[in-house]
């Protein structure tokens, strides 16, 4: 299938390094974040997710960081591998709606 | 197990057109989303459903668009009179209940209006 996020911002990385990929999210009210992974012709897959009242959440192999402060999030991915090349969004979620807000997002290559 | 199937995966359809677009949800999944992603963006939230009620259909763009879940199951999305810019990838998500923030997708329908 024909690939999201064309005109996406790129991170490139080396295969076995860190990555880091960060959301700027728009409403102080929000109380949930999700990180979504998008692989060409797929849907969004659940990453993580992370509630307003913490700051950080690990999961296998990946961490989400929440700065309310400046209503920052940020997921780290250790010992990137070619299969987590793909776009990945953030999500918000205010005040216990259902309807997620997703960003633009980000494009992740990872270098053989 | 079985995830969310969307139908057709793709769509190709004359501007003016009415087209249907499918989406059957995980078994025992009581809400259902639809979701709109144009190329280079985020998914846009279109419409809710909480068994078989519209619970808030708010992100839809217009009355050209329509959404029904007779069953409390499937959901079909209408497009009456399609315009260019109704193309788009049209996701479709469910998760176990409207509190149950995990949101599982389908692969999505690729509509295409030429």
């Amino acid at each position: 299938g024909e690939s999201v996020g064309l005109h996406l911002p790129t991170l490139s990385v080396q295969e076995g390094d860190n990555s880091i990929i960060n959301c700027a999210y728009s409403n102080s009210a929000s109380d949930y974040f999700i990180w979504y992974k998008q692989e060409s012709g797929k849907g969004p897959q659940f990453i993580i997710d992370i509630r307003s009242n913490m700051d950080k959440r690990q999961g296998q192999r990946v961490t989400v960081l929440l700065n309310k402060t400046v209503k920052h999030l940020s997921l780290q991915i250790a010992a990137t591998q070619p299969g987590d090349s793909a776009v990945y969004f953030c999500a918000e979620n205010m005040d216990s709606s259902y309807k997620l807000i997703f960003g633009s997002g980000t494009r992740l290559l990872v270098r053989p | 197990g079985a995830g969310v199937s969307q139908t057709p995966s793709n769509k190709v359809t004359e501007k003016g057109k009415y087209v249907e677009l499918r989406c059957d949800p995980i078994s025992g999944h009581t809400a259902l989303y639809w979701y709109r992603q144009s190329l280079g963006q985020g998914p846009e939230f279109l419409i809710y459903f909480q068994g078989t009620g519209a619970a808030d259909d708010s992100g839809l763009p217009n009355d050209r668009f329509f959404a029904v879940r007779p069953e409390g199951s499937v959901s079909t999305l209408k497009i009456q009179r399609t315009e260019r810019g109704d193309s788009a990838v049209y996701l479709c998500a469910s998760s176990l209940g409207g509190a149950s923030y995990e949101q599982y997708f389908g692969p999505g329908t690729r509509l295409t209006v030429t």
